[in-house]
């Protein structure tokens, strides 16, 4: 059972839109929210972070928007580049410190 | 500067084989992990440890084995390869158990 539902599968935008990639999940007990970027033949790397007390976080052209009670959370990627393309995946900690992440999505910038 | 490496990059074994992805850091971190990453199902965890001679099994531990002697070791066994373990692995690092992972670039294993 996937504990954290990632959508889209895939995404395609023109430059300097901007894509929104968002994940749910169930158990409440889960505390801190990280997103990674992976690009072709790399490992993922830590993209931005947040915690279940802030609803948004940005960093740069990225924002994380958090909503509790829904048990959902979202990355968006302002004013969007070529240089963006590549896969994004969320995760979430749950008890034990393990991470549990998504499914991924697979971001194409259109120049 | 501190890194990850994980080694071989590429690696292409028989089934039933027994095979073994090394996974080295730099960095100090006492947390460390595999992770196992298919099409259509993430990463999923494989094994964990938290320090020198601590070992856990994550979620897909069967068929797979890890021992830490050292800090920037964990090297990852797997007894007898089938081709359900064709995939990439991924083994990732953390200064704090509550922290993000610094991931390695990946081992792609194939089992034929």
């Amino acid at each position: 059972q996937q504990q954290v539902k990632q959508s889209p599968q895939s995404l395609i935008v023109q430059k300097g839109g901007i894509p929104i990639i968002n994940c749910a999940y169930e158990n409440t007990a889960f505390d801190y929210f990280p997103w990674y970027q992976q690009f072709p033949g790399k490992g993922p790397a830590l993209l931005i972070a947040i915690r279940p007390d802030v609803s948004e976080k940005k960093e740069g052209r990225f924002t994380i928007s958090f909503n509790k009670s829904a048990k959902q959370f979202s990355l968006h990627i302002m004013d969007s580049q070529p240089g963006d393309s590549a896969t994004y995946f969320c995760a979430a900690r749950g008890s034990g410190n393990q991470f549990y992440f998504g499914t991924g999505t697979s971001l194409t910038v259109i120049p | 500067d501190a890194e990850i490496t994980q080694s071989p990059r590429h690696k292409i074994t028989e089934t039933g084989r027994q095979v073994t992805l090394a996974c080295h850091q730099t960095w100090n971190h006492n947390n460390m992990f595999w992770y196992r990453q298919d099409l259509g199902h993430g990463l999923r965890l494989i094994h964990y440890s938290y320090g020198v001679q601590d070992t856990n099994k994550g979620e897909v531990s069967d068929g797979y084995s890890v021992s830490r002697s050292n800090t920037e070791d964990l090297p990852l066994t797997l007894e007898s390869a089938a081709s359900s373990q064709t995939s990439v692995y991924f083994c990732a690092s953390s200064e704090r158990r509550d922290y993000g992972y610094t991931f390695g670039s990946g081992t792609r294993l194939t089992v034929v």
